[in-house]
């Protein structure tokens, strides 16, 4: 069965700094990975998603990610974050017949001004 | 603009009592999934549902049942509500296809008590 992880819990980064969040998969295909983000009492939305091609790929406010098969990882990747950004990060790959996800246990991201 | 809205929005229910939980898209589209999501923790998937008057399984499916009456409508039920089904539940809907977008209602707060 497959699964994802991201091993960092919180992380916490000064306004105008980079951030990367990281995501492990485990999958014995290539699969179709998604980032999504949820902001406070909201639902998820989603910031990008990859099955092919050039593996960074663009996202929402500045948001990429880069996939790499060697590492099974898709890490997300932002160069100057807004304090607005702080928020929870949930990487996510789909696998079966009805584009079900499964989720990593998130990272929350907090933004110091 | 692509709309899921879940209601209520958040509810107080007993232990062995009936609860249950309806979400409502405006995208047209096939595919609607339950998933819940507890504290600290990523969302899980309930059950999930293809096609009006069809539901299925998903990884966490035990004391939940689910009901597609149409393909704009689709409820989960807790026929006897216990401690442990307290968090946030979240429902989703999607195009066909592995790599589409899942869009997220606001979720429900359940208490269970």
């Amino acid at each position: 069965a497959q699964s994802v992880t991201q091993p960092d819990a919180r992380v916490t980064v000064s306004e105008g700094a980079s951030l990367q969040l990281r995501c492990k998969y485990s999958y014995s295909a290539t699969p179709y990975l998604f980032w999504y983000v949820q902001y406070p009492r909201q639902g998820l939305q989603l910031l990008l998603k990859y099955y092919s091609g050039d593996p960074v790929v663009q996202g929402v406010n500045g948001f990429e990610a880069e996939f790499s098969k060697s590492n099974s990882s898709f890490h997300l990747r932002k160069a100057s974050v807004h304090w607005s950004d702080s928020a929870v990060y949930f990487c996510a790959v789909s696998t079966g017949f009805a584009s079900a996800l499964t989720f990593g246990s998130g990272t929350k991201v907090i933004v110091l001004p | 603009e692509a709309a899921v809205t879940q209601s209520p929005r958040s509810k107080v229910a007993v232990t062995g009592g009936k609860v249950t939980l309806s979400c409502h898209q405006t995208n047209n589209h096939d595919y609607m999934y339950w998933y819940r999501q507890d504290t600290g923790h990523g969302l899980r998937l309930i059950h999930y549902s293809y096609v009006a008057d069809s539901t299925e399984k998903g990884d966490i499916p035990d004391g939940y049942k689910a009901s597609r009456p149409s393909q704009e409508n689709f409820s989960l039920i807790l026929e006897l509500a216990s401690l442990s089904q307290t968090a946030v539940y979240f429902c989703a809907s999607s195009d066909k296809g592995h790599n589409a977008e899942q869009f997220f209602g606001p979720g429900t707060r359940l208490t269970v008590l």
